[in-house]
């Protein structure tokens, strides 16, 4: 079974600009979760969605947006780009059989840099 | 408080030898643990969960929970060159609206 796939792995940006990124999860995963990771801050949870709908939030700006398509596709948007934004972006999928348990697996990763 | 502590490390242990982790978190309704390894560069792979208070045995991984005590540990026996990497905790909690957080991970550094 393929993993969790992330687009694009690799993302240069100038600060104001804004940016999405994409993640498919495993198949048969029905939740996606979405971290950024910083070297100072470690991996913080940025939200995750569910059946389309977000289920959860973790506490970064407005700036910091997602969704989730009907084939639990999910995409994750940053607007206006602060220098701040520069950092890996990670993208977790698990079954969702079973609220509190779910095992998550991360895909590979997106790279941001901002300029 | 952090809600999930590691000792950042590194660690360092001699090939062949048994690497300790341990982990603590403060929510005591805290029902689901996980232990993973990322690699410099890389994203975390899985490496064991844990749900229930005593020992969970996978291969050479050896995780340890004590809900009592409020901690989680990782053994890695007969640890390996490619062992070097660093291990993160990571916990669900009901408090935190289950969702998954990290502690900050514990570097760990085989020497051959």
């Amino acid at each position: 079974k393929a993993g969790v796939t992330q687009t694009p792995r690799y993302l240069i940006k100038t600060r104001g600009q804004q940016v999405t990124l994409s993640c498919s999860p495993i198949s048969g995963h029905r939740s996606v979760s979405w971290y950024q990771q910083t070297p100072g801050q470690g991996l913080q949870f940025l939200f995750e969605y569910f059946s389309e709908t977000q289920r959860n939030k973790g506490n970064f700006p407005g700036r910091f947006s997602g969704r989730q398509f009907s084939n639990s596709r999910s995409e994750m948007n940053v607007s206006t780009l602060e220098l701040g934004d520069s950092a890996l972006y990670l993208c977790a999928s698990s079954l969702a059989s079973q609220a509190g348990t779910d095992t998550q697996y991360f895909g590979p990763g997106t790279r941001l840099t901002v300029l | 408080q952090k809600e999930v502590e590691q000792n950042s490390g590194p660690l360092s242990v001699p090939e062949g030898a048994i690497a300790s982790l341990n982990c603590t978190y403060s929510d005591r309704v805290s029902q689901s643990f996980f232990w993973y390894r990322q690699y410099s560069g890389k994203s975390p792979e899985l490496i064991m969960s844990i749900y229930s208070n005593g020992d969970k045995e996978d291969g050479r991984f050896t995780a340890q929970l004590n809900k009592a005590s409020q901690y989680v540990s990782l053994l890695i026996r007969d640890s390996q060159p490619s062992d070097s990497a660093t291990y993160l905790c990571a916990v669900i909690s009901r408090a935190a609206g289950n969702k998954l957080t990290f502690g900050g991970g514990t570097r760990v550094l085989v020497k051959p």
